[in-house]
Protein backbone atom coordinates (compact mmCIF):
# COMPACT_ATOMS: atom_id res chain seq x y z
CA UNK A 1 0.00 0.00 0.00
CA UNK A 2 1.07 3.73 -0.40
CA UNK A 3 3.38 4.71 2.40
CA UNK A 4 3.71 8.62 3.65
CA UNK A 5 7.19 9.01 5.27
CA UNK A 6 7.89 11.73 7.64
CA UNK A 7 11.26 12.71 8.86
CA UNK A 8 12.69 12.99 11.67
CA UNK A 9 11.19 10.46 14.36
CA UNK A 10 12.24 12.84 16.76
CA UNK A 11 13.86 16.02 17.36
CA UNK A 12 14.98 18.18 20.44
CA UNK A 13 16.06 21.58 20.32
CA UNK A 14 16.81 24.96 21.86
CA UNK A 15 14.24 27.21 22.68
CA UNK A 16 14.39 29.92 19.58
CA UNK A 17 15.67 27.67 17.24
CA UNK A 18 13.84 26.42 14.07
CA UNK A 19 13.04 23.00 13.56
CA UNK A 20 11.72 21.94 10.05
CA UNK A 21 9.60 18.26 9.68
CA UNK A 22 9.32 16.54 6.22
CA UNK A 23 6.39 14.86 4.88
CA UNK A 24 6.84 12.72 1.84
CA UNK A 25 4.46 10.35 -0.26
CA UNK A 26 6.50 7.19 -1.51
CA UNK A 27 4.60 5.89 -4.75
CA UNK A 28 1.49 8.42 -4.90
CA UNK A 29 1.60 12.02 -5.95
CA UNK A 30 -0.16 13.83 -3.17
CA UNK A 31 -1.99 16.71 -4.31
CA UNK A 32 -3.08 17.33 -0.76
CA UNK A 33 -1.04 17.39 2.24
CA UNK A 34 -2.51 17.84 6.12
CA UNK A 35 -0.38 18.78 9.38
CA UNK A 36 -1.64 17.60 12.57
CA UNK A 37 0.01 18.34 15.71
CA UNK A 38 -1.14 16.15 18.82
CA UNK A 39 -0.82 16.21 23.04
CA UNK A 40 -0.26 13.66 25.27
CA UNK A 41 -3.55 11.68 25.91
CA UNK A 42 -5.69 14.45 23.11
CA UNK A 43 -6.89 13.26 19.86
CA UNK A 44 -5.06 14.87 16.73
CA UNK A 45 -5.49 18.66 16.06
CA UNK A 46 -6.16 19.35 12.29
CA UNK A 47 -3.69 22.42 12.23
CA UNK A 48 -3.30 23.42 7.96
CA UNK A 49 -3.99 22.07 4.79
CA UNK A 50 -1.46 22.45 1.89
CA UNK A 51 -2.30 21.93 -1.82
CA UNK A 52 0.80 21.46 -4.66
CA UNK A 53 1.42 25.26 -5.34
CA UNK A 54 -0.72 27.39 -3.43
CA UNK A 55 -0.70 28.95 -0.26
CA UNK A 56 -1.90 26.48 2.80
CA UNK A 57 -4.80 26.94 4.48
CA UNK A 58 -4.99 27.32 8.37
CA UNK A 59 -7.08 26.17 10.80
CA UNK A 60 -8.70 28.97 13.31
CA UNK A 61 -5.89 29.75 15.69
CA UNK A 62 -2.89 28.49 14.18
CA UNK A 63 -0.45 30.78 13.37
CA UNK A 64 0.48 30.81 10.05
CA UNK A 65 3.74 32.56 10.82
CA UNK A 66 4.70 30.64 13.65
CA UNK A 67 3.85 27.13 11.55
CA UNK A 68 5.38 27.45 7.62
CA UNK A 69 4.10 25.31 5.12
CA UNK A 70 5.59 24.64 1.79
CA UNK A 71 4.32 21.95 -0.32
CA UNK A 72 6.30 22.67 -3.72
CA UNK A 73 6.13 19.07 -5.04
CA UNK A 74 3.76 16.61 -5.40
CA UNK A 75 5.41 14.27 -3.50
CA UNK A 76 6.82 16.59 -0.72
CA UNK A 77 5.78 18.89 1.98
CA UNK A 78 7.73 20.88 4.40
CA UNK A 79 6.32 22.54 8.13
CA UNK A 80 8.66 24.66 9.74
CA UNK A 81 8.04 25.52 13.23
CA UNK A 82 9.78 28.86 13.54
CA UNK A 83 11.18 30.26 16.97
CA UNK A 84 10.23 27.33 18.68
CA UNK A 85 9.38 27.38 22.34
CA UNK A 86 8.34 24.61 24.77
CA UNK A 87 4.85 25.12 24.07
CA UNK A 88 5.54 23.95 20.72
CA UNK A 89 6.33 20.67 22.33
CA UNK A 90 4.35 17.90 20.60
CA UNK A 91 3.51 15.17 18.31
CA UNK A 92 3.64 16.42 14.61
CA UNK A 93 1.63 14.46 12.33
CA UNK A 94 1.53 14.82 8.75
CA UNK A 95 -1.25 12.89 6.04
CA UNK A 96 -1.34 12.89 2.65
CA UNK A 97 -4.00 12.24 -0.06
CA UNK A 98 -4.31 11.57 -3.77
CA UNK A 99 -6.29 12.82 -6.41
CA UNK A 100 -7.39 9.47 -7.27
CA UNK A 101 -7.64 7.52 -3.88
CA UNK A 102 -10.33 8.13 -1.35
CA UNK A 103 -7.66 6.99 1.50
CA UNK A 104 -5.84 9.08 3.37
CA UNK A 105 -2.36 7.79 4.25
CA UNK A 106 -0.67 8.92 7.57
CA UNK A 107 3.25 9.58 8.34
CA UNK A 108 4.49 8.43 11.17
CA UNK A 109 4.73 11.33 13.46
CA UNK A 110 7.73 13.42 14.60
CA UNK A 111 8.25 14.08 18.21
CA UNK A 112 9.27 18.03 18.67
CA UNK A 113 10.92 18.69 22.28
CA UNK A 114 11.88 22.12 22.86
CA UNK A 115 13.98 22.73 25.85
CA UNK B 1 -17.05 17.11 8.41
CA UNK B 2 -19.90 15.49 10.69
CA UNK B 3 -18.93 14.66 14.08
CA UNK B 4 -18.92 11.18 15.31
CA UNK B 5 -19.12 9.79 18.86
CA UNK B 6 -17.39 6.58 20.27
CA UNK B 7 -17.36 5.55 23.84
CA UNK B 8 -13.90 6.28 25.17
CA UNK B 9 -13.03 2.78 25.92
CA UNK B 10 -13.58 -0.68 25.71
CA UNK B 11 -12.01 -4.14 26.68
CA UNK B 12 -11.76 -7.39 24.28
CA UNK B 13 -10.56 -10.95 24.93
CA UNK B 14 -7.30 -11.96 23.47
CA UNK B 15 -9.03 -14.14 20.46
CA UNK B 16 -12.65 -13.06 20.93
CA UNK B 17 -14.40 -10.85 18.03
CA UNK B 18 -14.22 -7.01 19.05
CA UNK B 19 -17.02 -5.16 17.87
CA UNK B 20 -16.44 -0.43 17.89
CA UNK B 21 -19.63 1.07 17.68
CA UNK B 22 -19.25 5.06 16.27
CA UNK B 23 -22.31 7.01 16.24
CA UNK B 24 -22.62 9.66 13.38
CA UNK B 25 -25.83 10.74 12.90
CA UNK B 26 -25.14 13.94 10.75
CA UNK B 27 -23.19 12.55 8.23
CA UNK B 28 -24.45 13.81 4.67
CA UNK B 29 -24.98 11.95 1.53
CA UNK B 30 -21.23 12.45 0.28
CA UNK B 31 -19.46 11.57 3.25
CA UNK B 32 -17.87 8.10 3.87
CA UNK B 33 -17.21 6.70 7.27
CA UNK B 34 -13.06 5.78 7.80
CA UNK B 35 -11.39 4.16 10.58
CA UNK B 36 -7.82 4.20 11.75
CA UNK B 37 -6.49 3.56 14.32
CA UNK B 38 -2.88 5.07 16.70
CA UNK B 39 -0.74 2.48 18.51
CA UNK B 40 1.31 4.99 20.84
CA UNK B 41 3.40 7.09 19.67
CA UNK B 42 2.93 6.37 16.09
CA UNK B 43 1.19 7.91 13.37
CA UNK B 44 -2.88 6.60 12.45
CA UNK B 45 -3.37 3.69 10.34
CA UNK B 46 -5.83 3.58 8.09
CA UNK B 47 -8.22 0.23 8.35
CA UNK B 48 -11.09 -0.06 6.53
CA UNK B 49 -13.60 2.86 4.91
CA UNK B 50 -17.33 2.88 3.49
CA UNK B 51 -20.25 4.75 2.28
CA UNK B 52 -23.18 2.38 2.28
CA UNK B 53 -22.16 -1.12 1.89
CA UNK B 54 -20.56 -3.32 4.43
CA UNK B 55 -16.97 -3.58 3.52
CA UNK B 56 -14.34 -6.25 4.30
CA UNK B 57 -10.82 -6.52 4.09
CA UNK B 58 -8.17 -8.63 5.76
CA UNK B 59 -7.73 -6.41 8.85
CA UNK B 60 -11.42 -5.59 10.03
CA UNK B 61 -15.04 -5.40 9.09
CA UNK B 62 -17.14 -2.49 8.65
CA UNK B 63 -20.77 -2.38 9.12
CA UNK B 64 -22.94 0.75 8.52
CA UNK B 65 -26.56 1.12 9.49
CA UNK B 66 -28.99 1.29 6.60
CA UNK B 67 -29.79 4.89 7.56
CA UNK B 68 -25.95 5.53 7.72
CA UNK B 69 -25.92 6.91 11.38
CA UNK B 70 -24.34 4.43 12.73
CA UNK B 71 -21.53 2.08 11.85
CA UNK B 72 -19.62 -0.27 13.74
CA UNK B 73 -15.55 -1.61 13.27
CA UNK B 74 -15.06 -5.12 13.77
CA UNK B 75 -11.92 -7.06 14.78
CA UNK B 76 -12.92 -10.81 14.25
CA UNK B 77 -10.08 -12.25 16.33
CA UNK B 78 -8.09 -10.07 18.63
CA UNK B 79 -4.83 -10.19 19.08
CA UNK B 80 -2.54 -7.82 22.06
CA UNK B 81 -0.92 -6.30 19.09
CA UNK B 82 -4.74 -4.77 18.51
CA UNK B 83 -4.28 -2.71 21.57
CA UNK B 84 -4.51 1.25 19.94
CA UNK B 85 -6.85 3.94 19.81
CA UNK B 86 -9.60 3.39 17.25
CA UNK B 87 -10.93 6.72 15.43
CA UNK B 88 -13.98 6.90 13.61
CA UNK B 89 -14.12 9.64 10.95
CA UNK B 90 -16.56 11.19 8.29
CA UNK B 91 -15.57 12.79 5.83
CA UNK B 92 -15.74 13.74 1.99
CA UNK B 93 -14.37 11.49 -0.65
CA UNK B 94 -12.13 12.35 -3.36
CA UNK B 95 -14.35 14.03 -5.25
CA UNK B 96 -14.29 17.07 -3.20
CA UNK B 97 -11.61 20.15 -3.04
CA UNK B 98 -11.29 19.06 0.91
CA UNK B 99 -11.54 15.30 0.28
CA UNK B 100 -9.28 13.99 2.88
CA UNK B 101 -9.77 16.87 5.73
CA UNK B 102 -10.57 14.85 8.63
CA UNK B 103 -11.65 15.88 11.96
CA UNK B 104 -10.70 13.65 14.74
CA UNK B 105 -12.79 12.76 17.70
CA UNK B 106 -11.23 11.35 20.84
CA UNK B 107 -11.68 7.79 19.90
CA UNK B 108 -12.18 4.89 21.87
CA UNK B 109 -9.11 3.49 23.33
CA UNK B 110 -9.13 -0.86 22.88
CA UNK B 111 -7.56 -3.18 25.38
CA UNK B 112 -7.28 -6.62 24.41
CA UNK B 113 -6.02 -8.54 27.49
CA UNK B 114 -4.80 -12.19 27.43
Amino acid sequence: GAVVSQHPSWVICKSGTSVKIECRSLDFQATTMFWYRQFPKQSLMLMATSNEGSKATYEQGVEKDKFLINHASLTLSTLTVTSAHPEDSSFYICSASGAVREKLFFGSGTQLSVL
Amino acid sequence: DAKTTQPPSMDCAEGRAANLPCNHSTISGNEYVYWYRQIHSQGPQYIIHGLKNNETNEMASLIITEDRKSSTLILPHATLRDTAVYYCIVRVGRSSTNAGKSTFGDGTTLTVKP
